[in-house]
């Protein structure tokens, strides 16, 4: 049975660079979430994907971030012009139905922006 | 904007010890909630979750969780917890009525052997 499956599993680029990190969900799940976890700053929501409905993008941190969903399956998030800061573990999450059921994780993608 | 806290940033129990971890969450209606772990290098897994009906919640691993609608809180509980319990612990609440889902910071879990 496939679990949530992220690509790449790690990630180091300069900065200023433009990045794009994939997202396979649990196949028939309809939600879909992106996370993003640094040291000492726990689990930060970046945004949620729900079917065909317009994207909760309330989460993401700037203009730099955006995320799209193909086909209501695989997603990719893409940060533009990398900063240091945005190094973290990314981390996609799938759900079958609303957002209130379990969250399946994927391993997460180390972003490390040199 | 609705809001999960987790008081407990780091803590350090030794074996044996009971563990009471808090999360409290901010007012939207009707809720969902989780207690999610992660352990080092693992990913993160449900351990308990509540919808409906005993607020007493039972997980794996001997955890158990208690939810008090009047204080917002479902604070997670261990009464001796041993050392493979050192791990990262997230609390995640979603509020029905707009299907928002939110993560708590994390408590970090060291148990000394």
């Amino acid at each position: 049975g496939a679990g949530v499956s992220q690509s790449p599993s790690n990630k180091v680029t300069e900065k200023g660079k433009d990045v794009e990190l994939r997202c396979d969900p649990i196949s028939g799940h309809t939600a879909l979430y992106w996370y993003r976890q640094s040291l000492g700053q726990g689990l930060e929501f970046l945004i949620y994907f729900q079917g065909n409905s317009a994207p909760d993008k309330s989460g993401l941190p700037s203009d730099r971030f955006s995320a799209e969903r193909t086909g209501g399956s695989v997603s990719t998030l893409t940060i533009q012009r990398t900063q240091q800061e945005d190094s973290a573990v990314y981390l996609c999450a799938s759900s079958s139905r609303l957002a209130g059921i379990e969250q399946f994780f994927g391993p997460g993608t180390r972003l490390t922006v040199l | 904007a609705q809001s999960v806290s987790q008081h407990n940033h780091h803590v350090i129990l030794s074996e044996a010890a009971s563990l009471e971890l808090g999360c409290n969450y901010s007012y939207g209606g009707t809720v969902n909630l989780f207690w999610y772990v992660q352990y080092p290098g693992q990913h993160l897994q449900l351990l308990l979750k509540y919808f409906s009906g005993d607020p007493l919640v039972k997980g794996i691993k001997g955890f158990e969780a208690e939810f008090i609608k009047s204080k917002f809180s479902f604070n997670l509980r261990k009464p001796s917890v041993q050392w493979s319990d050192t791990a990262e612990y997230f609390c995640a609440v979603n509020w029905r009525n707009n299907n928002d889902m939110r993560f708590g910071a994390g408590t970090r879990l060291t148990v000394k052997p």
